[in-house]
C-alpha cells in the first residue's frame, strides 16, 4: 500500500541553524501539506501546497519558513535559522484530487525536531 | 473561522466496555468532512473513521461509530468492546471544501484499561 514518507524521524540541531525535512508524498497525489505538533499540543496547519506553489499558509508560517518540491518527488520544509520553539513533530500529508470532498489526506510517520 | 473543540482531555474505559468521545466544530460552511484521527504512542497520524457532513447516515468502521449531528454541529465517537490496543490520543478534525486542509481540536487521551 503506498504510503509518505519522511526523513529523518529525527533531527536534532542547534538554535539558528537551518534544518530541511523531507517528504516523499504518495505518488499519484497531487496536493501536499505540513503541519507541527508541539509536544502534548494539538496538530497544527502549517502550509499547503499545489501545483507548484503555495495554496495556504497559517500565521506561523512566517519568513523562516519555505517549501518546496525540487524534483518532482520530494516535498521539503525549509526552517532557515531554527528557534528553540521550533521544537515539535512535523508532519507532512498528501492528498489526491478528485470531483468527491472525501479525499483525505494521508500522513507520513513525522520528523521529530529538537531545537538546543 | 472554523474551530474545534474536544472538551474531554482525558478519558479512561474498562477494556471490553463502550467509550464515547466527544467533538463539537463551528462553521458557516454547508459542505465540510469530519475525521476523528487516532495517535498513540508513536505519534503516528492513524485515521479511524470519517464523515461527510450532507450524509444523514453515521458512519461505522467495525467498532467505531460516530454520532453526527449537523444541526447541534456535533461529532461524538464511540468505540465499541475497548481494547488495549485502542489506548491512544484521538484528534477530531474539520476539513473544508474550500481549503481542504485540517482544523484539528485539541485531543482527547484515551486510556483502556485491563
Amino acid at each position: 500500500e503506498p504510503e509518505v514518507t519522511q526523513t529523518p524521524s529525527h533531527q536534532v540541531t542547534q538554535m539558528g541553524q537551518e534544518v530541511i525535512l523531507r517528504c516523499v508524498p504518495i505518488s499519484n497525489h497531487l496536493y501536499f501539506y505540513w503541519y507541527r505538533q508541539i509536544l502534548g499540543q494539538k496538530v497544527e496547519f502549517l502550509v499547503s501546497f499545489y501545483n507548484n506553489e503555495i495554496s495556504e499558509k497559517s500565521e506561523i508560517f512566517d519568513d523562516q519558513f519555505s517549501v518546496e518540491r525540487p524534483d518532482g518527488s520530494n516535498f521539503t520544509l525549509k526552517i532557515r535559522s531554527t528557534k528553540l520553539e521550533d521544537s515539535a513533530m512535523y508532519f507532512c500529508a498528501s492528498r489526491a484530487t478528485g470531483p468527491r470532498l472525501d479525499n483525505e489526506q494521508f500522513f507520513g510517520p513525522g520528523t521529530r525536531l529538537t531545537v538546543l | 473561522a472554523q474551530t474545534v473543540t474536544q472538551s474531554q482531555p482525558e478519558m479512561s474505559v474498562q477494556e471490553a466496555e463502550t467509550v464515547t468521545l466527544s467533538c463539537t466544530y463551528d462553521t458557516s460552511e454547508n459542505n465540510y468532512y469530519l475525521f476523528w484521527y487516532k495517535q498513540p504512542p508513536s505519534r503516528q497520524m492513524i485515521l479511524v473513521i470519517r464523515q461527510e457532513a450532507y450524509k444523514q447516515q453515521n458512519a461505522t468502521e467495525n467498532r467505531f461509530s460516530v454520532n453526527f449531528q449537523k444541526a447541534a454541529k456535533s461529532f461524538s465517537l464511540k468505540i465499541s468492546d475497548s481494547q488495549l490496543g485502542d489506548t491512544a490520543m484521538y484528534f477530531c478534525a474539520f476539513m473544508t471544501s474550500g481549503t481542504y486542509k485540517y482544523i484539528f481540536g485539541t485531543g482527547t487521551r484515551l486510556k483502556v484499561l485491563a
